[in-house]
């Protein structure tokens, strides 16, 4: 069982639609949790940070995080093409640990 | 306030040389980690630095190293290349404790022919 787990897609949704992308972690002792977002043929780039069980809101953006259940995601309101990229999630064991990321799902947001 | 900087950004090389990538951590930052990311694959952590030291190292063989520096810039070196290690190189910094998250540079594109 791969650490960090995500479906590489590509998931599609049309303009407007709300967009759910889910991740899943097999250390039950992982701390916090991050979803970066990744252009084709450029650097991730931080979207939100997680850290406690429940939601977290940031504009259109809102991650979840259950740890019983080791699963995260992060959800995509009025999606708009410029969303249009892989988003990686992150998990981070304890404070000062390496980051382990998973292979990223492609999101397609259609006009 | 300038983020992480990496150089090169691009860069060819012959199979059983040897590559040098070099990166400059945001402003405040004093940790720098490497990442190795595979057309298609997620980041794949290659090793970490603090106070000059690798504090901890993924599954990456010793033709792998690195260093830090007193000024927190650190270099990649990575020996007898190997087709297989064509890839993006990612670098990011981030305060010790990690608890704001990483900031990836721009990335070095190696490409081993």
């Amino acid at each position: 069982q791969k650490e960090v787990e995500q479906n590489s897609g590509p998931l599609s949704v049309p303009e407007g639609a709300i967009a759910s992308l889910n991740c899943t972690y097999s250390d039950r002792v992982s701390q916090s949790f991050f979803w970066y977002r990744q252009y084709s043929g450029k650097s991730p780039e931080l979207i939100m940070s997680i850290y406690s069980n429940g939601d977290k809101e940031d504009g259109r953006f809102t991650a979840q995080l259950n740890k019983a259940s080791q699963y995260v995601s992060l959800l995509i309101r009025d999606s708009q093409p410029s969303d249009s990229a892989t988003y990686l999630c992150a998990v981070n064991r304890n404070y000062g640990q390496n980051f382990v990321f998973g292979p990223g799902t492609r999101l397609s947001v259609l006009p | 306030d300038a983020g992480v900087t990496q150089s090169p950004t691009h860069l060819i090389k012959t199979r059983g040389q040897q590559v040098t990538l070099r990166c400059s951590p945001k402003s405040g930052h004093d940790t720098v980690s490497w990442y190795q990311q595979a057309l298609g694959q997620g980041p794949q952590f290659i090793f970490q630095y603090y106070e000059e030291e690798e504090r901890q190292r993924g599954n990456f063989p010793d033709r792998f190293s690195g260093h830090q520096f007193p000024n927190y810039s650190s270099e990649l070196n990575v020996n007898a290349l190997l087709l297989g290690d064509s890839a993006l190189y990612l670098c990011a910094s981030s305060f010790v404790q990690g608890a704001d998250g990483y900031t990836f540079g721009s990335g070095t594109r190696l490409t081993v022919v």
